[in-house]
């Protein structure tokens, strides 16, 4: 199975830019996926295949990479944005999840 | 505007087999690239893939539940189904359904609100 690596957690203060990353145990083209989950919520879609932003998504959300290596980028962040952040590639048979990124504001 | 709604049983016991209902709107399981997938979290963990279900009948299962999974669709009602059988303690999980489509990446671009299933003698 493909592994997706993420940084267990990440403080920033509101206005600030973050960068959270992914890393894939072997490259999956652009399949990566970026999701937002709030407690006792559902994810939610902000990015598909690496760089597109999803309907309704605020353009302070952004997305970069391909292969191994990708990263979500918010900037600026917002007291809104507490939340943990999982990327999911859909290239490699089965889809995987990554453990997720829990973001807490400072 | 695309919605779904996973319903199913709450609780039940090992051994026994889960059944989840997703019904949805806003799209049709007979159209061109419009899939439903299945995807459970257990409480305070990660998300794991289980199933999805194409437009063209097409089924794609995670292999780590081996041959557990039945995932099937009702076209004319907009519903899809999972099936697992031989249930643990270790299926106990909210399972969410979402749409999935060749338009947005194969991304899971829909989600349900999920439906919390215990596993519990």
């Amino acid at each position: 199975d493909t592994v997706l690596t993420q940084s267990p957690a990440l403080a920033v203060s509101p206005g600030e830019r973050v960068s959270i990353s992914c890393r894939a145990s072997e490259g999956v083209n652009s399949y990566m996926h970026w999701y937002q989950q709030k407690p006792g919520q559902q994810p939610k879609l902000l990015i598909y295949k690496a760089s597109n932003l999803a309907s309704g998504v605020p353009a302070r959300f952004s997305g970069s990479g391909s292969g191994t290596d990708f990263t979500l980028t918010i900037d600026p962040v917002e007291a809104d944005d507490t939340a943990t952040y999982f990327c999911q590639q859909s290239w490699n048979d089965p889809w995987t999840f990554g453990g997720g990124t829990k973001l807490e504001l400072k | 505007q695309v919605t779904l709604k996973e319903s199913g049983p709450g609780i039940l016991q090992p051994s026994h087999t889960l059944s989840l209902t997703c019904s949805f709107s806003g799209f049709s399981l007979s159209t061109y690239g419009m899939g439903v997938s299945w995807i459970r979290q257990p409480s305070g963990k990660g998300l794991e893939w289980l199933a999805s279900i194409w437009w063209n009948g097409n089924t794609y299962n995670n292999p780590s539940l081996k041959s557990r999974l039945t995932v099937s669709k009702d076209t004319s009602n907009n519903q899809a189904f999972l099936k697992v059988t031989s249930v643990d303690t270790a299926d106990t999980a909210t399972y969410y359904c979402a749409h999935t489509g060749l338009g947005a990446g194969i991304s899971f671009d829909y989600w349900g609100q999920g439906v919390m299933v215990t596993v519990s003698s």
